[in-house]
């Protein structure tokens, strides 16, 4: 089977425009998680979306946005890009919310986004 | 707050040496507890989680982690390491606040010389 998948793989913008950065969870996974990382840094949890409602989110400013499709993939946006916004920008997907089970996030390779 | 601290930014053993990677962790209640692996340029690979029960977990690879709740800790081992064990090494803590979330300590670099 497959596994997440994300695309592009790399994304070169400049300050002010705007991204859209989509995922592909694994057949049969309906939660899909945004994680923002930093050179250096561990993964920051941004979004999770379950059933294409979000159902978590992490201290990101409104520039950030997401959302899920029927077929449980998902988008993330971010407008207004600011240099600090260059990192490694993790898919996450889970068979479920996660609310009382012992589900396992399984990680995409990630989209490398640069914002000259 | 929950928050996760690896106190070793980077760690660097012979091979065949064994490993000892450090994690503390803060929250308030029963934690899920995971290592992951990231290689360079690669997503993230889950080595083990703990959950509940026995808190000795065997993980992939070869590595294995115990969980020490008096200690606040889930240090990752491996009694001899391999070179292509080189690689960033996160701990992390799941959360159920606000949905549920991962929180990923700094990370540890493992490099292995010959």
């Amino acid at each position: 089977d497959a596994g997440v998948t994300q695309s592009p793989t790399h994304l070169i913008k400049t300050r002010g425009q705007h991204v859209t950065l989509r995922c592909s969870p694994i057949s049969g996974h309906k939660s899909v998680s945004w994680y923002q990382q930093v050179l250096g840094q561990g993964p920051q949890f941004i979004f999770q979306y379950y059933e294409k409602e979000e159902r978590g989110r992490g201290n990101f400013p409104d520039r950030f946005s997401a959302r899920q499709f029927p077929n449980y993939s998902s988008e993330l946006n971010v407008n207004a890009l600011l240099l600090g916004d260059s990192a490694l920008y993790l898919c996450a997907s889970s068979p479920t919310r996660q609310s009382a089970s012992t589900d396992t996030q399984y990680f995409g390779p990630g989209t490398r986004l640069t914002v000259l | 707050a929950q928050s996760v601290t690896q106190p070793d930014i980077h760690i660097t053993v012979s091979e065949g040496a064994s490993l000892e990677l450090r994690c503390n962790y803060s929250y308030g209640a029963t934690p899920y507890l995971f290592w992951y692996v990231q290689s360079p340029g690669q997503g993230l690979q889950l080595l083990l989680k703990y959950f509940s029960g026995d808190t000795l977990v065997q993980g992939i690879k070869g590595f294995e982690a115990e969980f020490k709740r008096s200690q606040s800790s889930f240090n990752l081992r491996k009694p001899s390491v391999h070179w292509s064990d080189a690689a960033e090494y996160f701990c992390a803590v799941g959360a159920h606040t606000g949905g549920f979330k991962t929180i990923f300590g700094a990370g540890t670099r493992l490099f292995v010389k010959a």
